[in-house]
């Protein structure tokens, strides 16, 4: 069975350090691969998605950045966080063509302080 | 540009009332939608999808959510809550191919013994 990991659960970073989070999918190849943040209050936002090594595509402009080195690793990054940063970030995965669901990690909690 | 609405950001309820949550997207070409509950210190999961077919969808533990094109609607519901569906509820569309998705704000759901 497929299974995603997402860490760390919870991080506490200053204003101005970099960030790395990193998810991984185990049990399927090729999937796509999708980073959603919820701010206190709203919804879901999708951030980035990526239908394979190396191809990312943005939703929002933003302070983050994702890549993704191999098949099943998609990564989140920042150089310099920004207060606004603060939030819960989910990983989450989907087969590629029509009528599928997507899947998610446990997600991180961001504090940026 | 599409988007999910939720009508209700919190709701309480004793054990054994009628849950309704109301959802409402706007139209996107191809219709594929979704409830996704998060229960306390766990992971994003499924409730129930439609992608087509017959509009009243039976997800898991007792809950249905009907689809209703003409009021571009897919609201959830329970006949009677138990305490254990204490958690966030969110609506989800998949919009502009390769199943992002965008989501509703959610509900927090309370449900008292």
């Amino acid at each position: 069975s497929q299974t995603i990991h997402q860490w760390p659960a919870t991080l506490v970073q200053p204003v101005g350090s970099p960030l790395s989070l990193e998810c991984t999918v185990e049990g399927t190849s090729n999937p796509n691969l999708y980073w959603y943040r919820q701010a206190a209050g709203r919804g879901l936002q999708l951030l980035f998605y990526s239908v394979g090594i190396g191809q990312i595509s943005s939703e929002v402009p933003q302070n983050l950045s994702a890549s993704r080195p191999q098949d099943r690793q998609f990564i989140l990054s920042s150089k310099k966080l920004l207060l606004s940063d603060s939030g819960f970030y989910l990983c989450a995965w989907s087969l590629g063509g029509l009528n599928t669901e997507a899947f998610f990690g446990q997600g991180t909690r961001l504090t940026v302080v | 540009a599409q988007s999910v609405s939720q009508h209700n950001h919190h709701v309480i309820l004793s054990e054994a009332a009628s849950l309704e949550l109301g959802c409402n997207y706007s139209y996107g070409g191809t219709v594929n939608l979704f409830w996704y509950v998060q229960y306390p210190g766990q992971h994003l999961q499924l409730l129930l999808k439609y992608f087509s077919g017959d509009p009243l969808v039976k997800g898991i533990k007792g809950f249905e959510a009907e689809f209703i094109k003409s009021k571009f609607s897919f609201n959830l519901r329970k006949p009677s809550v138990q305490w254990s569906d204490t958690a966030e509820y969110f609506c989800a569309s998949v919009y502009g191919g390769y199943n992002k998705l965008i989501f509703g704000a959610g509900t927090r759901l309370a449900v008292h013994p």
